[in-house]
């Protein structure tokens, strides 16, 4: 079963405009939350990540929300580009794991003029 | 420059004819791991390594098989592929085997077509 339901499968935004990826999870020991981002022919790369005990985090244009009494966590990119189109996965940490992450199904994202 | 590469990127073979996918780190990291990637299906682990001769099962193992003599390699092996085994294929590592801040570490991928 999928343990982090990621949501939407994919997204068309205009340049300037918000885009916005949710992720949920069911289980409680997951105790770390990266976003990766991945651009066509090339593999994942971290972009932003968030502990649960804060519940947002800014990078930039990049910012993670974080609630954890839903067990949800956003994405929102501020004044969208075209150099943001990828694919987006949200990812989660079993406690005690190391670097054993539990990936979304992806969002493609589409960023357009 | 510090890289995951991975070899071959495009392969196209036959089902049953057993083949391997190189992965090497430059990064001197312990943990590697692969992944497979497939439409709404997201990334999903096959197996993973925490050091040198320490291998573990991820969600997707079946069919493959692997093996860290080295600690910058970590090959995929697929003894009999079948056309279900039709993906592409990320190796990962990373410098962290305990708590904290994770960073992995992707190569470029490797796309395989079993028919």
């Amino acid at each position: 079963q999928q343990q982090v339901k990621q949501s939407p499968q994919s997204l068309i935004v205009q340049k300037g405009g918000i885009s916005i990826i949710n992720c949920a999870y069911e289980n409680t020991a997951f105790d770390y939350f990266p976003w990766y981002q991945q651009f066509p022919g090339k593999g994942p790369a971290l972009l932003i990540a968030i502990r649960p005990d804060v519940s947002e985090k800014k990078e930039g244009r990049f910012t993670i929300s974080f609630n954890k009494s839903a067990k949800q966590f956003s994405l929102h990119i501020m004044d969208s580009q075209p150099g943001d189109s990828a694919t987006y996965f949200c990812a989660a940490r079993k406690s005690g794991t190391a670097s054993k992450l539990t990936f979304g199904t992806g969002t493609r994202l589409q960023v357009t003029l | 420059e510090a890289q995951v590469t991975q070899n071959p990127r495009y392969l196209i073979t036959v089902t049953g004819k057993k083949l391997t996918v190189t992965c090497s780190q430059n990064m001197n990291h312990e943990y590697m791991s692969w992944y497979r990637q497939d439409p709404g299906l997201g990334l999903r682990q096959i197996y993973y390594s925490m050091n040198v001769e320490v291998t573990d099962k991820g969600d997707v193992p079946e069919g493959y098989k692997v093996s860290r003599k080295e600690k910058r390699n970590f090959p995929l092996i697929l003894e009999s592929p079948s056309p279900n085994q039709t993906s592409l294929y990320f190796c990962a590592s990373s410098n962290k085997t305990g708590t904290g801040v994770v960073e992995l570490f992707f190569g470029e991928g490797s796309r395989l077509t079993v028919l």
